[in-house]
């Protein structure tokens, strides 16, 4: 069965510094795709960045990048110049490729404060 | 558009009562999931839909019924709550499977007494 670890509770980072989310997944799949949502104060869950297993290059999404290192099946996030408006819960998960089922297996999330 | 909708944002109920949440979407979507999530936990799937008229079960479905009559709404129904399902249940709607983006409502905080 699959599954999604991250390792770090919390994490703490200062305004405009640079902050990196673990996480890591368990799969015998070849097909499949990765995500980080954020969750703010509000509960309402947002889509920050995806990446495809099939391709080699990280995804970026203007100050949110990805290192997707798929043989150590190690998915972390990068948060650069970090804002205010980036404290939050986020969440990685999995979810498989369009042979698999329609599980999507999430983390149980890392509390993300920044501090002014 | 308003994306994702649902109904109620809060409730309480004793152990025993039944009740329905509403979701519904404006997007044109064919696939909607209903998700729960517990402290410390990340989501869990209860049950989702590939199309109207279609519903199958997830990771946790024992204790809910879903339905899917309408294309643009799926209900999730709790026959007789147990404290155990108190959580936040999030409904989320995509256009297809896999890559394509899930858009998820605002969630229903749930409180079984």
């Amino acid at each position: 069965a699959q599954t999604v670890t991250q390792s770090q509770p919390e994490m703490s980072v200062q305004e405009a510094e640079t902050v990196t989310l673990s996480c890591t997944y368990d799969t015998s799949e070849s097909d499949y795709y990765l995500f980080w949502y954020k969750q703010p104060p509000s509960r309402q869950m947002i889509l920050v960045i995806r990446q495809e297993a099939y391709k080699q290059q990280n995804a970026t999404e203007n100050r949110f990048s990805v290192n997707f290192q798929k043989a150590a099946k190690s998915f972390s996030l990068k948060i650069s110049d970090s804002q205010l408006g980036d404290a939050a819960m986020y969440f990685c998960a999995y979810r498989p490729g369009n042979t698999g089922g329609f599980k999507t297996i999430f983390g149980a999330g890392t509390r993300l404060f920044v501090k002014a | 558009n308003a994306g994702v909708t649902q109904t109620p944002k809060f409730r309480v109920l004793k152990t025993g009562q039944s009740m329905t949440l509403l979701c519904a979407q404006d997007m044109n979507h064919e696939y909607m999931y209903w998700y729960r999530q517990d402290p410390g936990m990340g989501l869990r799937l209860i049950h989702y839909s590939v199309g109207e008229g279609t519903t199958a079960k997830g990771e946790v479905p024992d204790g809910y019924n879903v339905s899917r009559l309408k294309k643009q709404n799926f209900l999730l129904g709790l026959e007789s709550a147990a404290p155990s399902q108190t959580s936040v249940y999030f409904c989320a709607s995509s256009y297809g499977r896999s890559v394509h983006e899930q858009f998820f409502g605002p969630g229903t905080r749930l409180t079984v007494l």
